[in-house]
Parts: C-alpha cells; sequence; structure tokens
C-alpha cells in the first residue's frame, strides 16, 4: 500500500547529541512537511520541501535542519538535542499545495 | 495569524449517540479545512477536507460543515461507535502559496460501550 513511513518509531537521545529522523513516502508526492508535536498541544509546522524548494518556518530554531535527497525521503536532523525537544515528530506528504495531507505514524523522541 | 480553537476539548458519549465537534478559526481567509483523527501515540488520519467554496463533505458516519464567513467548522459523527475513541483534531490551510496547516489543539472523544 502506498504510504508515509517513518523510522525509528521511537528514538532515545542523550542532551546535545546529533539525531537524524527519516521518513519516507510511496505517494510519489510533490510536498513533504515536518511537523514537532508535544503532549497534548496541536502539530506545529518546522519546515516543508516543494520538490527540492527548502521552506522554513520563521519561528523554527536553527538547531533544527532537513534533508530531501530524493523525492521519496526526507530527513529531520536535530544538532545539539535539548530537553524540550522531546516530542512527536510528524512527517506529512501532499501532492500540491493546499492538498490533503498524509501523515506517517510519526516518530517519538526522548532526549535523556 | 491565524488561531484554531476547538471546544470542547474533551467529549465522553455513551454508544449510538450521535455528536458535534466544534472547530473555530480567527482568520476566515482560508482555502480549505481538514479534519483529522489521532490515536493516542500514533499519527494523523485525514477524516475530510473541505474546499473554502463548499459547505459541507460527507464520509460514512462522518459530516463536515464549513461557514467560511464566521469562521466555523463542525464534525458531525451519526451512531458513534467505541472505536471512534480518538483525538478530532481541525485545521485550516491559508490562501495563495500558504502551505502551512494551522491546527487547533483538538477534542478527545470517549464514546463508552
Amino acid at each position: 500500500d502506498a504510504m508515509v513511513i517513518q523510522n525509528p518509531r521511537y528514538q532515545v537521545t542523550q542532551f546535545g547529541k546529533p539525531v537524524t529522523l527519516s521518513c519516507s513516502q510511496t505517494l510519489n508526492h510533490n510536498v513533504m512537511y515536518w511537523y514537532q508535536q508535544k503532549s497534548s498541544q496541536a502539530p506545529k509546522l518546522l519546515f516543508h520541501y516543494y520538490d527540492k524548494d527548502f521552506n522554513n518556518e520563521a519561528d523554527t530554531p536553527d538547531n533544527f535542519q532537513s534533508r530531501r535527497p530524493n523525492t521519496s525521503f526526507c530527513f529531520l536532523d536535530i544538532r545539539s538535542p535539548g530537553l524540550g525537544d522531546a516530542a512527536m515528530y510528524l512527517c506529512a506528504t501532499s501532492r500540491g499545495a493546499q492538498e490533503t495531507q498524509y501523515f506517517g505514524p510519526g516518530t517519538r523522541l526522548l532526549v535523556l | 495569524k491565524q488561531e484554531v480553537t476547538q471546544i470542547p476539548a474533551a467529549l465522553s458519549v455513551p454508544e449510538g449517540e450521535n455528536l458535534v465537534l466544534n472547530c473555530s478559526f480567527t482568520d476566515s481567509a482560508i482555502y480549505n479545512l481538514q479534519w483529522f483523527r489521532q490515536d493516542p501515540g500514533k499519527g494523523l488520519t485525514s477524516l475530510l477536507l473541505i474546499q473554502s467554496s463548499q459547505r459541507e463533505q460527507t464520509s460514512g458516519r462522518l459530516n463536515a460543515s464549513l461557514d467560511k464567513s464566521s469562521g466555523r467548522s463542525t464534525l458531525y459523527i451519526a451512531a458513534s461507535q467505541p472505536g471512534d475513541s480518538a483525538t478530532y483534531l481541525c485545521a485550516v490551510s491559508g490562501g495563495g502559496s500558504n502551505y502551512k496547516l494551522t491546527f487547533g489543539k483538538g477534542t478527545l472523544l470517549t464514546v463508552n460501550p
């Protein structure tokens, strides 16, 4: 089945130790998104790619970076995770702008 | 800045009851509105998308309405079942080239057998 896949599902890292989260899609969608969702909060958009064009939200910390080496894959890099970065990280895709977004199962990040 | 509010924050109903979840947004210049379902510890599943030019969308037991001018949407769930228990989030998309979805915090629905 076409889908959005996130790996790993759970990630434990140490304070300040770089971590990379992975997202892949079989939908061949042009747009890929990364959201951060903290407990009982609304998902918050960090950035998105339209094809290779990267778009960062104004309030996304510099500590967060992203790479999209090809249509299928997108990575979220957290350069120096702090305790406040512990959250669920959700990847989503859409065919184009303003179209239905399809979400992956998320990666829960724990920072010790 | 767009803000999305969902009321109530939590709702508990007996099985079989019809129910309505509410969503309001501050900026009526939206392109579309989506309703999502989120199970505990999981990602989001898209339920319905309503374009700004539409008044409602239906999928099975779900019906979503949109009143863009008043900044309101409702999600109606008919004949609720325990399997409907989840958090329901609404999100709005801005006009133009704005890809951003602005989410509400969600309504936690519990349907009791």
